[in-house]
């Protein structure tokens, strides 16, 4: 079965960092481009970084360039986001997703549960 | 950055009912647009990429259309599990966009 799992999640406070994961399996893992969307509260979908399929090229939203990193373990089959100085309009569900089509397409055809990040103080 | 606009916000319909979605953009995007669905408490479903072409499993009910700023999500009928909000996005210009969607509930 194909899956994405999330973890890492949890409260953090204003100006701290998190790091999360994603675990895939069912697929060849190495053979796609991998995405970050997030989702605040009860609110719409935001696109926050990709990374390409061997890791060496990423790009994030404006939102959170410089503060969030991407980045992945081919050999471990696990999609990675650090985040740092985190601010409380970043709380929301993060979502990792599969691209579409391998050499990148820019859509997301599987997707994780979802872990939940909150920032408050 | 391409602004994605749905319409209505919120569509009210029986089961057994046409359902029609719009998704404007602020710019063409030519027909790189992608539908999703999504429930409550579950992640998005990829329905539609392409402005037209549907996902693996999804129903033939569901259905894409349009191109360049106007695009179009029909379900031909309606069935209970159909309710939920559904999300427009684009992927022509960086960075990714989506639309802020349109809950479809139960009249």
């Amino acid at each position: 079965e194909v899956q994405l799992v999330e973890s890492g999640g949890g409260l953090v406070q204003p100006g701290g960092s998190l790091r999360l994961s994603c675990a895939a399996s069912g697929f060849t893992f190495s053979d796609y481009w991998m995405h970050w969307v997030r989702q605040a509260p009860g609110k719409g979908l935001v696109w926050v970084s990709r990374i390409n399929s061997d890791g060496r090229s990423s790009s994030s939203a404006d939102s959170v360039k410089g503060r969030f990193t991407i980045s992945r373990d081919n050999a471990k089959n696990t999609l990675y986001l650090q985040m740092n100085s985190l601010r409380v309009e970043d709380t929301a569900v993060y979502y990792c997703a599969r691209d579409f089509a391998v050499a990148g397409y820019d859509a997301f055809d599987i997707w994780g549960q979802g872990t939940m990040v909150t920032v408050s103080s | 950055e391409i602004v994605l606009t749905q319409s209505p916000g919120t569509l009210s319909l029986s089961p057994g009912e046409r359902a029609t979605l719009s998704c404007g953009a602020s710019q063409s995007v030519n027909r790189y647009l992608a539908w999703y669905q999504q429930k409550p408490g579950q992640a998005p479903r990829l329905l539609i990429y392409d402005a037209s072409n549907r996902a693996t499993g999804i129903p033939a009910r569901f259905s894409g259309s349009g191109s360049g700023t106007d695009f179009t999500l029909t379900i031909s009928s309606l069935e209970p599990e159909d309710f939920a909000v559904y999300y427009c996005q684009q992927r022509s210009n960086w960075p990714i966009t989506f639309g802020q969607g349109t809950r479809l509930e139960i009249k």
